[in-house]
């Protein structure tokens, strides 16, 4: 079973500073079947990044996904006040999927 | 596109409940789908899932034998039947849709359904 570890545990930065979020898999992700969700406060989670590096729908250019292997980074560029949230991992060539336990994004 | 869960709320340890999601704006019959729960103030953990067809299920082992997913494509429907709940499995209950094909991401969730096991 392929478990995901998302560092940092809470993330403070103020908004228009680079936020880059770290996903670490316990094996090699071969396929890169490697996603990423944003979660807002009382908000269901919405599809930010597949495939470790493609914008779903929608998604501003301020966020970037880059990685292979077992090392996968979600980058924002320049922190918009909406982008402070909590962000998942999540690893979907498997059956159940997994996720990672979330960083959050905190106003510093 | 819409996802309405339903179906959420209090239940006794070892009760039932049966949570209901609706889709509307979808072809429905042309995605697997999901149900992901989140407890309170934790992360996101995977529950069931079911083939476009319904022929497979799969299920998390802390969930296997107890809860059972089905769906109805000619109403737009998936089901969770929850038995024999315990405490830990008080969450939010997201249905989710995964992109159309095979090993997607899961590209649409509904608001989320409220379940709460207490005595």
């Amino acid at each position: 079973e392929i478990v995901l570890t998302q560092s940092p545990g809470t993330l403070s930065l103020s908004p228009g500073e680079r936020a880059t979020l770290s996903c670490r898999a316990s094996q090699s992700l071969y396929t890169n079947y490697l996603a990423w969700y944003q979660q807002r406060p009382g908000q269901a989670p919405r599809l930010l990044i597949y495939g470790a590096s493609y914008r779903a729908t929608g998604i501003p250019d301020r966020f970037s996904g880059s990685g292979s292997g077992t090392d996968f980074a979600l980058t924002v560029s320049r922190l918009e006040p909406e982008d402070f949230a909590v962000y998942f991992c999540q690893y979907y060539y498997t059956s159940p999927q997994t996720f990672g336990q979330g960083t959050t994004v905190e106003v510093k | 596109v819409q996802l309405v869960e339903s179906g959420g709320g209090l239940a006794q340890p070892g009760g039932s409940l049966r949570l209901s999601c609706s889709g509307s704006g979808i072809s429905f019959s042309s995605h697997h789908m999901h149900w992901v729960r989140q407890a309170p103030g934790k992360g996101l953990e995977y529950v069931s899932g079911i083939v476009r067809n319904g022929d497979k299920t799969i299920y998390a082992d802390s969930v296997k034998g107890r809860f059972t997913i089905s769906r109805d494509n000619s109403n737009n429907k998936m089901d969770l039947q929850l038995s024999s709940l315990r405490s830990e499995d008080t969450a939010v209950y997201y249905c989710v849709r995964e992109e159309a094909g095979d090993w997607k991401p899961f590209d649409f969730w509904g608001q989320g359904t409220l379940v709460i096991v207490s005595s």
